[in-house]
């Protein structure tokens, strides 16, 4: 079993709809939670972070951790055609220097 | 302010060469850490340097590859007699202490032929 798992998609969405992407992972000593987004031949950009369990809201975008079952999500609401790109959660144990653990991402299409 | 900065984007190199890949990071940031990205693979932790102490260096693949931090800043990431297998975008990410949010750079495209 793989410590992070995304679901690769494609995600396709119509403008305007709410996206729902998801990871699970193994890990229960991770505590901190980020989801990153990444665009074609670009690096990963920072979204949010998230410190244990629960939610944290920015603009359209809404991060909820349930660590009592490992399962992390990221809402987007009324989804943008510029909101089209991979999606990348990422977590650690919080210790000083650990390397974020990745999922592989979940690509996401938003047509207008 | 200004972003981690990666230098070249693209690096197009034979086979049994070998490449130097350039990070600068955010001024101020204490952590570096350098990732592969393969397709298909996900990214995968490389090196990891903090202050003046000893690099992390367990992500590493082989010893073909090695990685130097000058004057706490600026990080060159050296590959040896690449490999087609080398072929991936390096990234490189700083954070303020090595606690939190990690920033990344755009990524080295290497491409080895």
């Amino acid at each position: 079993q793989k410590e992070v798992e995304q679901d690769p998609g494609p995600l396709s969405v119509p403008e305007g709809a709410i996206v729902s992407l998801n990871c699970t992972y193994s890990n229960s000593a991770f505590q901190y939670f980020m989801w990153y987004r990444q665009y074609s031949r670009k690096g990963p950009e920072l979204l949010m972070y998230t410190y244990s369990s629960g939610n944290k809201e920015d603009g359209r975008f809404t991060a909820q951790v349930d660590k009592s079952s490992k399962y992390i999500s990221l809402f987007i609401r009324d989804s943008q055609p510029s909101d089209s790109a991979t999606y990348l959660c990422a977590m650690s144990d919080g210790q000083a220097g650990t390397a974020l653990i990745f999922g592989k991402g979940t690509t996401l299409s938003v047509s207008s | 302010g200004a972003g981690v900065s990666q230098s070249p984007s693209n690096k197009v190199t034979e086979k049994g060469k070998d490449v130097e890949l350039r990070c600068d990071p955010i001024s101020g940031h204490t952590a570096l850490y350098w990732y592969r990205q393969s397709l298909g693979q996900g990214l995968e932790f490389l090196i990891y340097f903090q202050g003046n102490s000893a690099p992390d260096k367990s992500g590493l693949p082989s010893d073909r590859f090695s990685a130097e931090r000058t004057g706490g800043s600026v990080s060159t990431l050296t590959i040896q007699r690449t490999q087609q297998e080398d072929s991936a975008v390096y990234l490189c990410a700083s954070s303020l202490d090595g606690l939190g949010e990690q920033y990344f750079g755009p990524g080295t495209r290497l491409t080895v032929t």
